[in-house]
């Protein structure tokens, strides 16, 4: 079983809709997470960090569930500009080295 | 303020040929990383650092070899190069937990390299 793992979509969806993806973790252990952001050829951006209560930010709200071991992000409105690849990202790490464990990612299109 | 540079950002090797790839960071980030990227492998970790003078193996770090002589720099070195190291590869630092922004890791532009 990977550590992170994300159904890699593609998520095709019309402007202005809601949509949600999810990602499980392997290691319960785990100490903190992250969705980033990777646009084509382009390197990865932190989109925003999850934490234990639930986070948003504007039109982005991310959940974390730990007894099920998995994180969530809800992109509400979607715009044209969405469009990009959605990494999961876990710190399962307990003496901090700063390593992260990425998901393979979820493509979004938003088309028009 | 450039935040994390690589260079170069493009290169074709042929098979058996040895390059470095360097990485630059101003943000004064005690750590730094080697990723590699393929299509449907997501980013995998080929080596670390968590401070100057400092390197770990990562989960793929056979065929490559690193070097962080200053805090800002970290260089990746193919000695023999194969086909299957073509790839994109990303560096990335972080600074300290409980540090400024912490966990967030800060990527380069990435290195497209093609080894023929």
């Amino acid at each position: 079983r990977k550590e992170v793992e994300q159904d890699p979509g593609p998520f095709n969806v019309p402007e202005g809709a809601t949509v949600a993806f999810n990602c499980t973790y392997s290691n319960s252990a785990s100490q903190s997470f992250f969705w980033y952001r990777q646009d084509c050829r382009k390197e990865p951006k932190l989109l925003m960090s999850v934490y234990s209560s639930g986070n948003e930010d504007g039109r982005f709200t991310a959940q974390l569930n730990r007894a099920s071991q998995y994180i969530s992000l809800l992109i509400r409105d979607s715009k044209l500009s969405d469009s990009a690849t959605y990494l999961c990202v876990v710190n399962p790490f307990p003496s901090n080295t700063g390593k992260l464990i990425f998901g393979q990612g979820t493509t979004l299109q938003v088309k028009p | 303020n450039a935040g994390v540079t690589q260079t170069p950002k493009f290169r074709v090797l042929k098979t058996g040929q040895s390059m470095t790839l360097l990485c630059a960071q101003d943000m004064n980030h005690e750590y730094m990383y080697w990723y590699r990227q393929d299509p449907g492998m997501g980013l995998r970790l080929i080596h670390y650092s968590v401070g100057e003078g400092t390197t770990a193996k990562g989960e793929v770090p056979d065929g490559y070899n690193v070097s962080r002589l200053k805090k800002q720099n970290f260089l990746l070195g193919l000695e023999s190069a194969a086909p299957s190291q073509t790839s994109v590869y990303f560096c990335a630092s972080s600074s300290l937990a409980g540090e400024g922004r912490g966990d967030e890791q800060f990527f380069g532009p990435g290195t497209r390299l093609t080894v023929l």
